[in-house]
């Protein structure tokens, strides 16, 4: 079973900010969180990831709540382009990783 | 850098036939793996290696075998092809330091069984 829950999908207004909410409530503490995207049939493509503290790319934001038992995606000014599915994981280098069936998320224009 | 190369890109196999997927990475991962995707589902962890000459199975195991005799290469063999093995294959490698592991995947090998 995924260690994480995501909704299955969700929309968003092109330009606005897209929020991507994961719970994994039973993450251990030395498991990382990731987040990945699949855009139409094409290999995941990695995004971001963080432990504790909330971090920031040129993709994404990510939020983790300070009892780490959630996240949120954040993609500030969605476009067509973001149209994908997301995925959430939680794994360290010595655990398994597992995918589970992630947001599809779809950006209206 | 290349780096994660998959072929075939596609194959048709019939029932009982066996095949070799290849992966190669030119980054000099320590870690590959190998998962498979059914329609409309998510990715499902088959085998993985942390280096050379060590696997170990995640997942979905049954009816695949995998080696790892150099960093580069992370072969992975069907033997008696069923029709439930009809799925998108996808291989992808990392370096994993200090627990931090960002995958890279490759495009895919999309494997129809007849």
């Amino acid at each position: 079973d995924a260690k994480t829950t995501q909704p299955p999908s969700m929309d968003c207004a092109e330009g606005r900010a897209a929020n991507l909410p994961c719970n994994h409530s039973t993450i251990s503490g030395n498991e990382y969180v990731y987040w990945y995207r699949q855009i139409h049939s094409q290999g995941p493509q990695y995004i971001i990831h963080g432990l504790k503290n909330n971090e920031t790319n040129e993709m994404a934001s990510l939020i983790i709540t300070e009892d780490r038992k959630s996240s949120t995606l954040i993609l500030p000014h969605a476009t067509l382009r973001d149209t994908a599915v997301y995925y959430c994981i939680s794994h360290s280098s010595a655990s398994k990783i597992i995918f589970g069936s992630g947001t599809r998320l779809s950006i209206r224009p | 850098n290349a780096g994660v190369t998959q072929t075939p890109k596609f194959r048709i196999l019939k029932i009982g036939q066996s095949m070799t997927l290849q992966c190669t990475q030119d980054m000099n991962h320590n870690y590959m793996y190998w998962y498979r995707q059914d329609p409309g589902m998510g990715l499902k962890l088959i085998y993985y290696s942390v280096g050379a000459g060590i696997t170990d199975k995640g997942e979905v195991p049954n009816g695949y075998n995998v080696s790892r005799s150099t960093t580069e290469d992370f072969p992975l063999r069907l033997e008696l092809a069923a029709p439930s093995q009809t799925s998108v294959y996808f291989c992808a490698s990392s370096y994993e330091a200090g627990g931090i592991n960002e995958q890279f995947f490759g495009p895919g090998t999309r494997l129809t069984v007849l």
